[in-house]
């Protein structure tokens, strides 16, 4: 099945960084990319996510890239801000699966 | 739109006990599928529907997990007998259609089985 490896496990950055945060998928019929933000105590959030037909995307600070070739892509975050304080998770839709990655605990320190 | 429901928030029970979470979809969606999600293994898929019909159960653990859709709008996720190691976060999503649209998730169901 889908495998999908993220990194880094954690990451801390100072207010008005950027943050970059990786994944690797193995199953080269996956088509659709999600990340999903998760604040302590809440359900996942989506944010942004990337079809396989697209290499980048952008909305506001966030934008993800997808190289299918090389199966990864990576979120960016730019101009971080406290509130985006939060477990990140990248994922990948295998049939009508989602595999996730195994998170990034980002901290951005004021 | 409210957005993914779930219910109870939290459940504390005794190892044995029977356990009931509850889910009411996005309206319009149908698809729905049932998380757990652990310290140990993340995010896994439990059981996916789509239109309240159980397309694939392998990921529920064992025997002891039941879920059922009777209508567009309800989910059930059961387990009986509960044991302390189904102590995890159940977390509840919808779709408009599983294969191709964005999953959106419930705030969850936190359970401890003492």
């Amino acid at each position: 099945g889908e495998n999908v490896e993220q990194h880094p496990s954690t990451l801390s950055v100072q207010e008005g960084d950027s943050a970059v945060i990786k994944c690797t998928y193995s199953d080269s019929a996956s088509n659709y990319f999600p990340w999903y933000k998760q604040e302590l105590g809440k359900g996942p959030q989506l944010i942004i996510d990337i079809r396989s037909n697209v290499g980048e995307k952008k909305d506001q600070r966030i934008a993800v890239t997808l190289n299918k070739t090389a199966k990864h892509f990576s979120l960016h975050i730019t101009e971080t801000q406290p509130e985006d304080s939060a477990v990140y998770f990248c994922a990948a839709l295998s049939g009508y699966a989602l595999n996730f990655g195994k998170g990034t605990s980002l901290l951005v320190t004021p | 739109d409210a957005g993914v429901i779930q219910s109870p928030r939290h459940e504390v029970t005794e190892m044995g006990q029977e356990v009931t979470l509850r889910c009411k979809p996005i309206s319009g969606h149908n698809s729905l599928f049932w998380y757990r999600q652990t310290m140990m293994r993340g995010l896994e898929l439990l059981i996916y529907f789509n239109n309240n019909v159980p397309i694939d159960d392998s990921g529920m653990p064992e025997d002891r997990f039941s879920a059922k859709m009777p209508n567009a709008s309800f989910s059930t996720l059961k387990i009986q007998p509960s044991e302390p190691r189904d102590s995890a976060v159940y977390f509840c999503a919808s779709s408009f259609d599983g294969t191709k649209y964005e999953q959106y998730f419930g705030p969850g169901t936190r359970l401890t089985v003492t």
